[in-house]
């Protein structure tokens, strides 16, 4: 059964860079059936689709975050990872991974998210 | 990026009643259109899918219709479990964008 699983720092300072991994177990990233990806949740803005990455490497990010936004992933660990720049209050949230058939799909799996507060 | 719009964005309503949900969006999304669960501390689980599939597990209770630009989600009998958020979210085109959500309290 698919287990998705993020890590990372609960606190980043503002202007600094968060960086995140989602472990992956019960499914290989590189078998090439799926999408893995990111979501975040903040209070004023709601759920906003971040990027997906391919196992190729192939990405693809939110427009409105492109510019601060990279997803990696390893698949000799079986993770992949979210680096977001610059970030400020407004990047306080819940970020999730996530699994995806295509790179537009519903959503049918979720790791159990991760909070990130940005605060001095 | 295509404009979702949920509504109300809270709802009261007690055990056993019908309940509908809206979502509008701004552009048509044929029927490109998931709805989803989310409680408290927990991740959104999907409910339906292509405006009217529903997922497996997922009790007849919950509906979906719609196609275009509008779309509901009715529960018919609302039941102690059902009481969350739900959001809707299309799948039309990049970026994927959601509702702003609609959390069913008890009245």
């Amino acid at each position: 059964q698919l287990q998705l699983q993020e890590s990372g720092p609960g606190l980043v300072k503002p202007s600094e860079t968060v960086s995140l991994t989602c472990a992956v177990s019960g499914g290989s990233i590189s078998s090439g059936r799926y999408y893995w990806g990111w979501i975040r949740q903040t209070p004023g803005k709601g759920l906003e689709w971040i990027g997906s990455i391919y196992y190729s490497g192939s990405t693809y990010y939110n427009p409105s975050l492109k510019s601060r936004v990279t997803i990696s992933a390893d698949t000799s660990k079986n993770e992949f990872s979210l680096k977001l720049t610059s970030v400020t209050a407004a990047d306080t949230a819940v970020y999730y991974c996530s699994r995806m058939k295509t790179t537009v799909t519903p959503i049918f799996s979720w790791g159990q998210g991760t909070l990130v507060t940005v605060s001095s | 990026d295509i404009q979702m719009t949920q509504s109300p964005s809270t709802l009261s309503a007690s055990v056993g009643d019908r309940v509908t949900i809206t979502c509008r969006a701004n552009q048509s999304i044929s029927t490109w259109l998931a709805w989803y669960q989310q409680k408290p501390g927990k991740a959104p689980k999907v409910l339906i899918y292509k405006a009217s599939t529903l997922e497996g597990g997922v009790p007849p209770r919950f509906s979906g219709s719609g196609s275009g630009t509008e779309f509901t989600l009715t529960i018919s009998s609302l039941q102690p479990g059902d009481f969350a958020t739900y959001y809707c979210q299309q799948y039309d085109s990049y970026p994927l964008t959601f509702g702003g959500g609609t959390k069913v309290e008890i009245k």
